[in-house]
């Protein structure tokens, strides 16, 4: 059974650009939550989609943004690109979501790198 | 607002060392705990989940207790190995506000040949 893919996996763009990162979850799964880890803060929750509907929203700016398609694989997309978002995005797929006790399972990452 | 904290920050251990890592958590109503181990550079694999109403769970050498009324978790490394140098996390589930996981800080161990 195939695990969760992420895309790209690694990337570098210029301050001001747009980026789309990519999510397919494992098979059957209908959550995707996306969280962003960098060495200073840790991994902070970005979004939480199941069953095409965001259910849950961290404290990032609008600049973040993403959704969740019919076959449950999800897209987030971050524009005016700041070298502050410079971090491993990581996507998590669960088979139902977090507020019914959905474990977590979690794909390799893409690394973003602002410059 | 749910915190969690783990300490230690790091830890060193000669190998064949069983070890506990521990994970605190502020408030007692939560949905599950579970514990993932990451490589450099890699994403988090699942170690162990805990569901509310349980004490504890078991994956071979692996044991990851939980008191919620204590707010924490601790998990057991038995006859600890080089391969098991990573850092290893500790989430949370709330049950008050919105739903999500609280990650912590990690632990980074590292197991010495």
């Amino acid at each position: 059974k195939a695990g969760v893919t992420q895309t790209p996996r690694y990337l570098i763009k210029t301050r001001g650009q747009q980026v789309t990162l990519s999510c397919s979850p494992i098979s059957g799964h209908r959550s995707v939550s996306w969280y962003q880890q960098t060495p200073g803060q840790g991994l902070q929750f970005l979004f939480e989609y199941f069953s095409e509907t965001q259910r849950n929203k961290g404290n990032f700016p609008g600049r973040f943004s993403g959704r969740q398609f019919s076959n449950s694989r999800s897209e987030i997309n971050v524009s005016t690109l700041e070298l502050g978002d410079s971090a491993l995005y990581l996507c998590a797929s669960s088979h139902t979501w977090t507020g019914n006790t959905g474990e977590l399972f979690f794909g390799e990452g893409s690394r973003l790198t602002v410059l | 607002k749910q915190e969690v904290t783990q300490i230690p920050a790091a830890l060193s251990v000669p190998e064949g060392e069983n070890l506990v890592l521990n994970c605190s958590f502020t408030d007692s109503a939560i949905y599950n705990l579970q514990w993932f181990r990451q490589d450099p550079g890699k994403g988090l694999t699942s170690l162990l989940l805990i569901q509310s109403s349980q004490r504890e769970q078991t994956s071979g050498r692996l044991n990851a207790s939980l008191d919620k009324s204590s707010g924490r978790s601790t998990l057991y490394i038995a006859a600890s190995q080089p391969g098991d140098s990573a850092t290893y996390l500790c989430a949370v589930s709330t049950t008050s506000g919105t739903y999500k996981y609280i990650f912590g800080t990690g632990t980074r161990l590292k197991v010495l040949a």
